[in-house]
């Protein structure tokens, strides 16, 4: 079945540095949606992208969707201590009913 | 506007035992699907209902089952339970139609099997 596999696992950064996290499949994807996930938190949704090529900002955080659709990014521009936690990404599998497969995320800790 | 609720938010049973847990949906939403989510990895899918009816399921074996009710309010229940079950149970929604793409996640049920 379809995967996603997302690096690096961990990432530890000083405040102000940039953060990346990348996902990756060998099939391509119909659609890819990001979550956060603070200590001791729940996943909570941040966007999905559907377009090849597709980019969204919100506000320090830009995505990205492959022009393939095999692959996706999350770049955090001037990291702060709020972001810290796990960010996955996931696949919406099966379509408008469909359920979400998760990478394994990528944690990742803002030292101050 | 009420979030998805999720209770009892912790549980410690025993192996063998039953464990009944509970989620409410997001005000407007029908779908209701389960995750469960092991220590340092992403959630995965245990099923998921709309309509009262099972939908769709993922790799879990039959001990995990649940129900949906005419208020769209949801349990999953796990029998016979092995050491390995322990995890964050956690209980997603959605509206089936329009709206926001992502699913809402309640806080989750923190169970341990010991």
């Amino acid at each position: 079945g379809q995967q996603v596999m997302q690096i690096p696992q961990y990432q530890h950064v000083q405040e102000g540095e940039d953060f990346t996290t990348y996902c990756n499949s060998s099939t391509t994807l119909s659609n890819i949606q990001w979550y956060k996930q603070r200590p001791g938190g729940h996943p909570v949704f941040l966007i999905q992208l559907v377009k090849s090529g597709e980019v969204k900002k919100q506000k320090r955080l830009t995505f990205q969707f492959g022009e393939a659709k095999k692959n996706s990014s999350l770049h955090i521009t001037a990291t702060q201590t709020t972001d810290v936690g796990t960010y996955f990404c996931a696949l919406n599998y099966g379509g408008s009913q469909g359920n979400l497969i998760f990478g394994k995320g990528t944690k990742l800790s803002v030292k101050p | 506007d009420a979030g998805v609720t999720q209770s009892p938010t912790h549980l410690i049973k025993t192996r063998g035992q039953q464990v009944t847990l509970r989620c409410s949906p997001k005000s407007g939403h029908d779908t209701v699907s389960w995750y469960q989510q092991a220590l340092g990895q992403g959630p995965q899918f245990i099923f998921q209902y709309y309509e009262e009816e099972e939908r769709q399921r993922g790799n879990f074996p039959d001990r995990f089952s649940g129900h949906q009710f005419p208020n769209y309010s949801s349990e999953l229940n796990v029998n016979a339970l092995l050491l390995g079950d322990s995890a964050l149970y956690l209980c997603a929604s959605r509206g089936r139609q329009g709206g926001p793409k992502g699913y809402t996640f309640g806080s989750g049920t923190r169970l341990t099997v010991v």
